[in-house]
């Protein structure tokens, strides 16, 4: 069964870098797919962040794209995002996300990471 | 960039039929997934490529995807069904995701 877990900071402060990884088990992100991240501020609608494919390949949300590095650890079997100079309106839950192809559905989801940015 | 657009709520009686429409420009010509998201859970897939359906998502749901709409029917509705529900498309033209922004299932 696969399954994806998100970890990060809890709480960030405004400008700062927000660092994120999801630890994917039960497959191996060697073996394919696309890796993806969203994120949902509270009480609002999903919004997505980019996609990365573990030969480097990477689709990024045209408005986030200048903040944003993702990479991929295939040893740790596991992606990471970056996000710098961060503001109040990052706080959101995070969650990761698998999907076939970057046209394609994301058919796992971790169960999402709360990120708080505040001074 | 590409826009989806999704009534805030639609409300039903328990054992009717939901229908949740999902706007967008030629969106028949794009692979439409839909999601379900109850609350403080991560969305699940409940329809992939148009009408879809992954494995343990009962027969109840099914879509469709015509023209400027894509629809996600739900029969026989239950009150389990209660939650957002959320389309998604690729933008071919920014290579890039995009969602709608959600509707509220109400089971009355």
């Amino acid at each position: 069964q696969v399954h994806l877990q998100e970890s990060g900071p809890g709480l960030v402060k405004p400008s700062e870098t927000l660092s994120l990884t999801c630890n994917v088990s039960g497959y191996s992100i060697t073996s394919g797919y696309y890796w993806g991240w969203i994120r949902q501020p509270p009480g609002k609608g999903l919004e997505w962040i980019g996609s990365i494919h573990h030969s480097g390949t990477t689709y990024h949300n045209p408005s986030l794209k200048s903040r944003l590095t993702g990479s991929v650890d295939t040893s740790k079997n596991q992606f990471s995002l970056k996000m710098t100079f961060v503001t109040a309106a990052d706080t959101a839950v995070y969650f990761c996300a698998r999907s076939m192809a970057a046209v394609s559905a994301f058919d796992y989801w971790g169960q999402g990471a709360l990120v708080t940015v505040s001074s | 960039s590409y826009v989806l657009t999704q009534p805030p709520s639609v409300s039903v009686a328990p054992g009717k039929t939901a229908k949740i429409s999902c706007g967008g420009d030629t969106i028949g010509g794009k692979a439409v997934q839909w999601y379900q998201q109850k609350p403080g859970q991560a969305p699940a897939l409940v329809i992939s490529f148009d009408s879809d359906r992954p494995s343990g998502i009962p027969e109840r749901f099914s879509g469709s995807n015509s023209g400027n709409t894509a629809t996600l029917t739900i029969s026989r509705v239950e009150v389990g069904d209660e939650a957002d529900y959320y389309c998604q498309v690729w933008d071919t033209v920014k290579d890039h995701v995009v969602f709608g922004g959600g509707t509220k299932l109400t089971v009355l």
